[in-house]
């Protein structure tokens, strides 16, 4: 049974930093991983997905890498700004046919002005 | 392109009756997935229909049914509601191959009494 964690639960950072969210996960038979974000009392956001042959994927100032040997995958975030407030949520597919996503409680994230 | 929808996005139950969630997927999609979130447990999937089939299902107990129709709409039932069963349900849609990107509708926030 797959079981994806994510290190710190929160994490508070001054605006203008970088910083990096964690995600490991216990079956490394997976098609892919995705990051989404979720602000307060509303859906999910897809940000980045990585398929099981990529290393990494980025878009903008974000940065997703996938070590699937080790097991884990992190989430760089470049210059963060207020607005990349959120909770951010790492999920890996491993249905074999199907869709399944397996999800992390998440990483709550605040930029202080 | 218009996103996932989901209908009501709000509803107020109290035990022992019964709910019906709408999702409309984005267009061209044949997947539906449900997810349900709650503070204790995160993201929990608890079926995935394609073209109209589950293809998938979590460990959720009977009272938790869904269905999907030629459009590709899609409609979850719970029977004889728990206050547990209080939480975010969330649908998304992808196009239901192993590889795609999943997208998120703004969810049906339930809560029984």
């Amino acid at each position: 049974k797959q079981e994806v964690t994510q290190i710190p639960a929160a994490l508070s950072v001054p605006e203008g930093e970088n910083l990096v969210l964690n995600c490991s996960f216990t079956d490394s038979a997976i098609y892919n991983l995705q990051w989404f974000r979720q602000d307060p009392g509303k859906g999910l956001t897809s940000l980045l997905l990585i398929q099981s042959s990529q290393r990494e994927q980025t878009s903008g100032r974000l940065n997703a890498s996938l070590d699937k040997s080790s097991g884990r995958s992190t989430l760089y975030i470049a210059a963060s700004q207020p607005g990349d407030s959120a909770t951010y949520l790492c999920a890996a597919n491993s249905g074999a046919g199907s869709y399944q996503l397996t999800f992390g409680k998440g990483t709550k994230l605040s930029v202080i002005p | 392109k218009a996103g996932v929808t989901q209908t009501p996005r709000y509803l107020i139950k109290t035990r022992g009756q019964q709910v019906t969630l709408s999702c409309s997927p984005i267009s061209g999609h044949r997947s539906v997935s449900w997810y349900q979130q709650t503070p204790g447990q995160g993201l929990q999937f608890l079926f995935e229909y394609f073209s109209e089939t589950q293809r998938n299902k979590g460990n959720f107990p009977g009272r938790f049914s869904g269905r999907q129709f030629s459009n590709s709409r899609s409609e979850m039932n719970v029977s004889t509601l728990e206050l547990g069963d209080s939480a975010l349900y969330l649908c998304a849609s992808s196009s239901g191959g192993d590889t795609d990107t999943q997208y998120f509708g703004p969810g049906t926030r339930l809560t029984v009494l």
